[in-house]
C-alpha cells in the first residue's frame, strides 16, 4: 500500500508571508494527488486535485505543484482564514483506492 | 449548488450497527459517485469506500471489508453507509463526499461537496 506523508506537522506562520507544505508518497502516484483544508468543526474543503489544478471557487493564492513522490502546496500570502490543517490525498482511479496524509497545521506565528 | 445533507448523532453499543444517511439536491442524483470518509477525534482522515451511484457499484477499503456496506437510493437521492460489529474504535465523525465529474475521459477520485458529517460514538 502507498504510504503518505507530510511535513512539518506544524508550520507556525505570520500572516501575509508564504507558507510551503509538503506531501511526500511512498512510490510514484503520477499526479494523483489532491489537497484539502480543514478546520475545527468543518468538513475538508478541496484545495487542488491533479497535483496543481485549483478547485472551483478556490483563491489564487493556493497553488500545488510536483508529480510522482514529491508534492507542495504553496500558499503565497496567508490570509487570517488560511490558519488551519491541510490534508494531502492519494487516488488510485481504478482500482478506487484513496489514502490521506496525517496532516500539516498552519497555525499564526 | 450541490448539498450533502446527513443524519444526526449515534449513540451505540459495541457489537451493534449503524447506518448513516447523506441526502443529495442540487444536482443529478445517479451522476454522482460517493465515498465515504471518517474521522476519529483529534485523528486524520481515513477513506472506508465509495459508491457510482447509476451502477450501485461499490469498492471498500481493505480495512473496512466485510464490515461495511454503502448502498445508493436513486428515488430519495440518499447515499447510505452501514457499519457493523462496532467497537469503541470507531467513535469517529463519518463524512459522505462527493467525487469530481469526471471531464471527458479525465476523472479524479478527489471530493468537491461534503456532509457536515455525523458523529457516531460507540460506548458500553
Amino acid at each position: 500500500d502507498i504510504v503518505m506523508t507530510q511535513s512539518p506537522a506544524t508550520l507556525s506562520v505570520s500572516p501575509g508571508e508564504r507558507a510551503t507544505l509538503s506531501c511526500r508518497a511512498s512510490q510514484s502516484v503520477s499526479k494523483n494527488l489532491a489537497w484539502y483544508q480543514q478546520k475545527p468543526g468543518q468538513a475538508p474543503r478541496l484545495l487542488i486535485y491533479d497535483a496543481s489544478t485549483r478547485a472551483t471557487g478556490i483563491p489564487a493564492r493556493f497553488s500545488g505543484s510536483g508529480s510522482g513522490t514529491e508534492f507542495t502546496l504553496t500558499i503565497s500570502s496567508l490570509q487570517s482564514e488560511d490558519f488551519a490543517l491541510y490534508y494531502c490525498q492519494h487516488y488510485f482511479n481504478w482500482p478506487p483506492r484513496v489514502t490521506f496524509g496525517p496532516g500539516t497545521k498552519v497555525d499564526i506565528k | 449548488q450541490v448539498q450533502l445533507v446527513q443524519s444526526g448523532a449515534e449513540v451505540k453499543k459495541p457489537g451493534s450497527s449503524v447506518k448513516v444517511s447523506c441526502k443529495a439536491s442540487g444536482g443529478t442524483f445517479r451522476s454522482y459517485t460517493f465515498s465515504w470518509v471518517r474521522q476519529a477525534p483529534g485523528q486524520g482522515l481515513e477513506w472506508m469506500g465509495r459508491i457510482i451511484a447509476v451502477f450501485g457499484t461499490t469498492t471498500y477499503a481493505q480495512n473496512f471489508q466485510g464490515r461495511v456496506t454503502i448502498t445508493a437510493d436513486e428515488s430519495t437521492s440518499t447515499a447510505y453507509m452501514e457499519l457493523s460489529s462496532l467497537r469503541s474504535e470507531d467513535t469517529a465523525v463519518y463524512f459522505c463526499a462527493r467525487e469530481l465529474p469526471c471531464s471527458g475521459t479525465d476523472c479524479y477520485t478527489a471530493f468537491d461537496y461534503w456532509g457536515q458529517g455525523t458523529l457516531v460514538t460507540v460506548s458500553s
